[in-house]
Formats: C-alpha cells, structure tokens, sequence
C-alpha cells in the first residue's frame, strides 16, 4: 500500500497571504489528524477528521481549518499567515478513528516557512 | 487533559550499550501509549504501543517498552544501540476520547 502523501512538501509564504495543504491517507483509513512541528512546541495536534467530520479540535485559533473529503483525502487551510506559523505540517492516518488503540501513519509532512 | 513528559532533551549512548528514553504520562482512563521515532526530514514512524496485557511491549527494530502503572511510566528501551537509532523518539498517549498528545520528543545519539 502506499504511504500518506503530502502536498506540497515545500512551501513559503509571506504574512497575510493564505495557504491550503493536502493530504492523502493510506488507502481504506477513514481517520485523518494534522499537527504542527515546531523545535519550540513540539508537535501540536491541530484537528482530527472522521468520514467528512472534524472529531477532535486542538488549541489553536480560528485561522487553521480543515475539511475531509468522501474519498478521505484531507485538506488544512491557514488564513492570514502569521511567522509563527512557520512549521512542519504532518498529517497522519489511521484505519477507523472509533479505535483508539489504533497507531496512526504519518506522511512526510509539509514545510511551510512565513516570510 | 491528557499529558506527556519527556525530561530529557538529549540522550547520549554509544553504540553497543543499551539505550533507555524516558517517558511519563498523565491520563484519565485507561492510557493507550505510543512510541514514534522521527528521522531528519521524515515524518513519524511507529515504533510500538500499550494497549493492555503484559507490561512489557516489543516493537520495531528492537526496540521494547515496559509499562509501569504505578509510576505512569512507559519508558522504551533497546539493549544493544546502533548508530542508525540516532533520530527523534516522541512518546504519545491518547485518551479514551481520541485525543492523541506527543510529548516534546528526546534526541538520541549513538556516538560510533
């Protein structure tokens, strides 16, 4: 099977632009989560989808969305970019978000540097 | 709210010589506990997690854990270290409401 895969894996932005990030789960997992990886606060769990619903929501402003699609394919948008935003971007997937001893599998990530 | 300590920023080992990486944890319920290790530039690989059962959990590439419930400890271990170990370990433990929390992640070096 192949892996969860993230798009772009690079990207810079400048403050007060906006930026949507993609991902795709391993074929047949329905849970996919987002969190953010900075060498501050370590990895920070954004939101969590489940069949085309957010289940969980972590602490961050109203700025950070995301959506989930039928196909489970998932995607996260940053309204009005802040530089503290400037993060790693992982997402990670799991089989079904109903068992919580399930691991999750993590893709790439996506760099996002705010100038 | 679910929580993770890692207390030690960096852990030094050389190569042969076991390896043990700290975690402990604070959890209402039932603690259902990972552990991930991340390469340069990679993303998160999963290692070995406690469900329940036996406290001692075997993983990927050697690597095993003991659960402590006393002590709210899950500590990973791996008895002859390799220079390839040398990566980022985050422990992780989610609640039985899906949330999933990392701690801050320990640096390991395998020094050849």
């Amino acid at each position: 099977k192949a892996g969860v895969t993230q798009t772009p894996r690079y990207l810079i932005k400048t403050r007060g632009q906006q930026v949507t990030l993609s991902c795709s789960p391993i074929s047949g997992h329905r849970s996919v989560s987002w969190y953010q990886q900075t060498p501050g606060q370590g990895l920070q769990f954004l939101f969590e989808y489940f069949s085309e619903t957010q289940r969980n929501k972590g602490n961050f402003p109203g700025r950070f969305s995301g959506r989930q699609f039928s196909n489970s394919r998932s995607e996260m948008n940053v309204s009005t970019l802040e530089l503290g935003d400037s993060a790693l971007y992982l997402c990670a997937s799991s089989p079904s978000g109903a068992q919580t001893y399930n691991e999750q599998f993590f893709g790439p990530g996506t760099r996002l540097t705010v100038l | 709210a679910q929580s993770v300590a890692q207390p030690e920023d960096q852990v030094n080992v050389a190569e042969g010589n076991p390896l043990t990486v700290k975690c402990t944890y604070s959890v209402s319920g039932n603690p259902y506990l990972f552990w991930y290790v991340q390469y340069p530039n990679r993303g998160l690989q999963f290692l070995l997690k406690y469900i329940t059962g036996d406290n001692l959990v075997k993983g990927s590439y050697g690597f095993e854990a003991e659960f402590n419930k006393s002590q709210t400890s899950f500590h990973l271990k791996k008895p002859s270290a390799l220079v390839s170990d040398s990566a980022l370990y985050f422990c992780a433990v989610r609640d039985m409401n899906n949330r999933l929390a990392f701690g801050k992640g320990n640096q390991v070096v395998v020094i050849p």
